[in-house]
Parts: C-alpha cells; sequence; structure tokens
C-alpha cells in the first residue's frame, strides 16, 4: 500500500518569498492534516480536512497560509509570505475518517528553511 | 500550562534495561493517548494508543493511562539501540474529530 506522499522533500527561500507544498493521501483516506513541526517541538495541527471541507483552522495563521483540497484528494499548503519563524517540518497525515482513534498515517514532510 | 508536557530528556538507558517515559496533561476530558516514535529526520510513527485507565501491552511496549492523575507512560523493556528516538506523547482533546495534540517529545538513548 502507498503511503502519503509529499514534495519537495526540501526546500529553502528567502524571507518574503511564497511556497508551497504538495500532498497526496493514502488513497480513500477522507481526512487530510497539515502539521507542522519546529525544530525541538512536537507536531502542531496547522489544518485538518474531512473530504474537500475544513474541519479544523483553529492553529492556521490565516494573514500567511492558506490550504486548499480542491478535489478531496491531493491537497496543497501555501506560506505567502514566508517569515523566519516558519522554518520547519511540515508534515501531510490522512486516516480513513475523522472518527475518534482513527489511525494516522504521516509523510515523509518538507523541512522548509527560511533565511 | 501547556496541554501534554513531556520531559525532553535525553533520558539515557543501558541495552536490555526498561526505560520508563512518562506525559501528563492538563484536560480532564481528554479521551486517547498515543504514543508516537520519532527517529530523527523521520516521520512520527504510531506504536501504542490507550483508551481507558490501566495497563496495556504489545510486545515490549507497555502503556499505562492514570485518568485521576492525567497521567501516561510508556515502558520499554528489554531496550535496545534501535529504541534510540524521541517519543512523543499525543492525546485526542475533548470535541473529537480525530485532532491530535503533542508533546514536544522525549530523547530516548539507548546505549550499548
Amino acid at each position: 500500500e502507498a503511503g502519503v506522499a509529499q514534495s519537495p522533500r526540501y526546500k529553502i527561500i528567502e524571507k518574503r518569498q511564497s511556497v508551497a507544498f504538495w500532498c497526496n493521501p493514502i488513497s480513500g483516506h477522507a481526512t487530510l492534516y497539515w502539521y507542522q513541526q519546529i525544530l525541538g517541538q512536537g507536531p502542531k495541527l496547522l489544518i485538518q480536512f474531512q473530504n474537500n471541507g475544513v474541519v479544523d483552522d483553529s492553529q492556521l495563521p490565516k494573514d500567511r497560509f492558506s490550504a486548499e483540497r480542491l478535489k478531496g484528494v491531493d491537497s496543497t499548503l501555501k506560506i505567502q509570505p514566508a517569515k523566519l519563524e516558519d522554518s520547519a517540518v511540515y508534515l501531510c497525515a490522512s486516516s480513513l475518517s475523522a472518527g475518534v482513534n482513527e489511525k494516522l498515517f504521516f509523510g515523509s514532510g518538507t523541512q522548509l528553511s527560511v533565511l | 500550562q501547556k496541554e501534554v508536557e513531556q520531559n525532553s530528556g535525553p533520558l539515557s538507558v543501558p541495552e536490555g534495561a526498561i526505560a520508563s517515559l512518562n506525559c501528563t496533561y492538563s484536560d480532564r476530558g481528554s479521551q486517547s493517548f498515543f504514543w508516537y516514535r520519532q527517529y530523527s529526520g523521520k516521520s512520527p510513527e504510531l506504536i501504542m494508543s490507550i483508551y481507558s485507565n490501566g495497563d496495556k501491552e504489545d510486545g515490549r511496549f507497555t502503556a499505562q493511562l492514570n485518568k485521576a492523575s492525567q497521567y501516561v507512560s510508556l515502558l520499554i523493556r528489554d531496550s535496545q539501540p534501535s529504541d534510540s528516538a524521541t517519543y512523543l506523547c499525543a492525546l485526542t482533546p475533548p470535541g473529537g474529530y480525530n485532532k491530535l495534540i503533542f508533546g514536544a517529545g522525549t530523547r530516548l538513548a539507548v546505549h550499548p
């Protein structure tokens, strides 16, 4: 079974530039998550989709971050403009549903460095 | 107060010993609890889940939950160098939707 695919694996940009990350969840998984993991911290949920609708985006900095999952499959996360503090690993995860205790499967992540 | 608190470590144990990892949480209504293992540069991997008070064993791993004390722990028996990683405690807060809140993790080092 193919896992959660993410690209790019690494990205280096200068502050105030824009960047986009892509995620393809496991086939058939209705729920998709974007987490931000800053070095030395645990992952923090940015946004959760159920199919193509947003379930939770309470911790998404909406002035600079946006995310979409138009057809209920792939998702993109965008940052515009980037700040130094956005340097982190961006993890995409998926689960079969949003039911409590559904197992999350994580992708390999995109490591973003903002200079 | 952080929602999920863990000692950052490193916790250093000799090979073959028992490693004990601890986690406390602030919201009494938290529903489900998880332990993830994260190797350096890799993504988190679920190793244990526990939903009710008591112990749950899976191979060399035992998860313990005490909701009255708001405390979760993970015991790793017969620790191996391959167990060296960061262990993340996570929980589902009240309200569901499978939202996970993670602690900052405890780094475990198992030395031969």
